[in-house]
């Protein structure tokens, strides 16, 4: 069965720097997707970025990038120039390429420090 | 609608009664899915639906949790008989094909 695993429960940050938050995941498949979600204080869920297992450049979306490592099944997310809004419990996921669930690390609670 | 919306946002119940809990997923998404989150904690999958039918029931944490979903649209989730460690909160999603979930505000159950 697969696993995803967020070994850093929290961590902080000063605004401004960058920070990278850990994921692996244990999988025997070789299509699938990962994510990375967002949950703020206000507990809704936000998407914030995915990676396709067959791609081989890391996904980026504007500060958020990832450091997609297959060989390792490494998926880890950094932050550059850290926001007092990135303040946030963040989600890793994976899914299968053939199945329709998802399944969640426990999240890694980010404070961001003025 | 927009986004996946959820109601109530907040039910306060007592223990051994029974609550229901419904979602209204984005428009033509045909997957659907239910998590609880109990506090500061991780997501708990609990059922999720593709069309109309069950593909994976095997979160449900007992048989006082059911959910039914209905012309392929909103999903009700049913705790019958509900007890304090009941009380979380309880997300929606939704999807379509391989393209990532979106998740409704949740539903915040409190058990007195």
């Amino acid at each position: 069965a697969q696993t995803v695993t967020q070994s850093q429960p929290e961590m902080s940050v000063q605004e401004a720097e960058t920070v990278t938050l850990s994921c692996t995941y244990d999988t025997s498949e070789s299509d699938y997707y990962l994510f990375w979600y967002k949950q703020p204080p206000s507990r809704q869920m936000i998407l914030v970025i995915r990676q396709e297992a067959y791609k081989q450049q890391n996904a980026t979306e504007n500060r958020f990038s990832v450091n997609f490592q297959k060989a390792a099944k490494s998926f880890s997310l950094k932050i550059s120039d850290s926001q007092l809004g990135d303040a946030a419990m963040y989600f890793c996921a994976y899914r299968s390429g053939n199945s329709d669930k998802i399944i969640f690390g426990k999240g890694t609670r980010l404070h961001i420090l003025p | 609608g927009a986004g996946v919306s959820q109601s109530p946002s907040n039910k306060v119940t007592e223990k051994g009664k029974d609550v229901e809990l419904r979602c209204d997923p984005i428009s033509g998404h045909t997957a659907l899915y239910w998590y609880r989150q109990s506090l500061g904690q991780g997501l708990e999958f609990l059922i999720y639906f593709q069309g109309n039918s069950a593909p994976d029931k095997s979160g449900l944490p007992s048989d006082r949790f059911s959910a039914e979903r209905t012309g392929g649209s909103v999903s009700t989730l049913t705790i019958q008989r509900t007890q304090q460690e009941d009380s979380a909160v309880y997300l929606c999603a939704s999807s379509l094909l391989v393209n990532p979930q979106y998740f409704g505000p949740g539903t915040r159950l409190t058990v007195l």
